[in-house]
This record gives structure tokens, C-alpha cells and sequence, in this order.
């Protein structure tokens, strides 16, 4: 069935930009999205990209999409320590229900 | 707009017990799905309901069971509760005319199994 990975961790210092990847397998994926979830809440989501789109950007946040390569990142320009979470990358194939990932916990240091 | 709203955020039961927790989804959203989210297997999808109708199922036994009404609000329970139950329960819902919509999550319960 469809996959979707992550790396696990990922650290980084206080204002340096924040790169987390995402592979998936799923070759008829049209969306891609990004999830943030913070201690003791849900999912929130960030921000999504149609397959036929290289690249998003909304204010801090770059999507870059490699379609043959079957992956995705998000990039977050100048980390800040509310940015520290767990980012679930997520896809959507022609199906009602998302494949997500494990989510990548993002720790920013001070 | 008001978000997705589950309740109760905490629950506390015992083994063989059951359990109903309640879902308010996004005002004009009908679709409405439920998660379970464990430290150990992550995210994973328990049923999804579109207008009052089961439409997709994961892969968990008969006693995680939901239904949806006919103001899209949803309920799922879960009966003969086991110590592996404890667990962050998930709700999310999207507009569900067609896939790919995106989905949108409530805070969660928070289920723990004594």
C-alpha cells in the first residue's frame, strides 16, 4: 500500500532555517500537506500543495515538491522555539482518507 | 468559525469497560473521521463517515464502532475496553464532496485505560 516517510528528529538553533523531507509512494498522489502538532493538541494544518505545483510559499514556509522523485519538504525560514512540534507530512491519492507519515519532532534550541 | 470540537479531553476508564467520545465537526463539513495516535504505531485511521454513512474503514477490531448524525456530529465508542486502548483519540473533518479536501483536526481525547 501507500507509504509515507520521515526522518524522526531533527534539531536545530534559534533562527536558522529548519528543512524537513517526506518521501512517498504513492504516484498518483495529487495533495500534499503539511501538519504541525503541538504538546497536548491536534493536528493543525499548515499548509498543502497540488502535485502539479514545484513550489509554495506562505510567509516562513517553502513547500518544495519533486514529483519524480516522490518528495516533499518543508522549509522554515528562521526557527523560532514555538516552532518546536511534531510536523506530520501527509498525501492524498484520489482517496477520501490521507496516508500520513510518523511526523518529524522538530526541537529548536535557544 | 468555530474549529473541530471533541469531548470530553480527558477520559479515565477501566478494563471491559466502554467508552462513547463525541465530535463536533467544521460548520458545513460532512465528513468526519476518527484516529487513533499512539507513541508506538503513530496515526492510524479508524473509519470515516459522510453523510451519516460509513464510507471508508481501517483495520481495528468490531469493538471500535461510530456513527454520524444528521447535523454531521459524530460519536464513536469504544466497547470491552483493553489496557492497549489507552490512546489519543482524533477526530478531523473536511468538506468531503470529493477527496483531497483537506482535513481539519480537533484537540483530541485523550483516553487512559487502568
Amino acid at each position: 500500500g501507500e507509504d509515507v516517510e520521515q526522518s524522526l528528529f531533527l534539531s536545530v538553533r534559534e533562527g536558522d532555517s529548519s528543512v524537513i523531507n517526506c518521501t512517498y509512494t504513492d504516484s498518483s498522489s495529487t495533495y500534499l500537506y503539511w501538519y504541525k502538532q503541538e504538546p497536548g493538541a491536534g493536528l493543525q494544518l499548515l499548509t498543502y500543495i497540488f502535485s502539479n505545483m514545484d513550489m509554495k510559499q506562505d510567509q516562513r514556509l517553502t513547500v518544495l515538491l519533486n514529483k519524480k522523485d516522490k518528495h516533499l519538504s518543508l522549509r522554515i525560514a528562521d526557527t523560532q522555539t514555538g516552532d518546536s512540534a511534531i510536523y506530520f507530512c501527509a498525501e492524498s491519492g484520489g482517496s477520501y482518507i490521507p496516508t500520513f507519515g510518523r511526523g518529524t519532532s522538530l526541537i529548536v534550541h535557544p | 468559525k468555530a474549529g473541530v470540537t471533541q469531548t470530553p479531553r480527558y477520559l479515565i476508564k477501566t478494563r471491559g469497560q466502554q467508552v462513547t467520545l463525541s465530535c463536533s465537526p467544521i460548520s458545513g463539513h460532512r465528513s468526519v473521521s476518527w484516529y487513533q495516535q499512539t507513541p508506538g504505531q503513530g496515526l492510524q485511521f479508524l473509519f470515516e463517515y459522510f453523510s451519516e454513512t460509513q464510507r471508508n474503514k481501517g483495520n481495528f477490531p468490531g469493538r471500535f464502532s461510530g456513527r454520524q448524525f444528521s447535523n454531521s456530529r459524530s460519536e464513536m465508542n469504544v466497547s470491552t475496553l483493553e489496557l492497549g486502548d489507552s490512546a489519543l483519540y482524533l477526530c478531523a473533518s473536511s468538506l468531503g464532496r470529493d477527496s483531497n479536501q483537506p482535513q481539519h483536526f480537533g484537540d483530541g481525547t485523550r483516553l487512559s485505560i487502568l
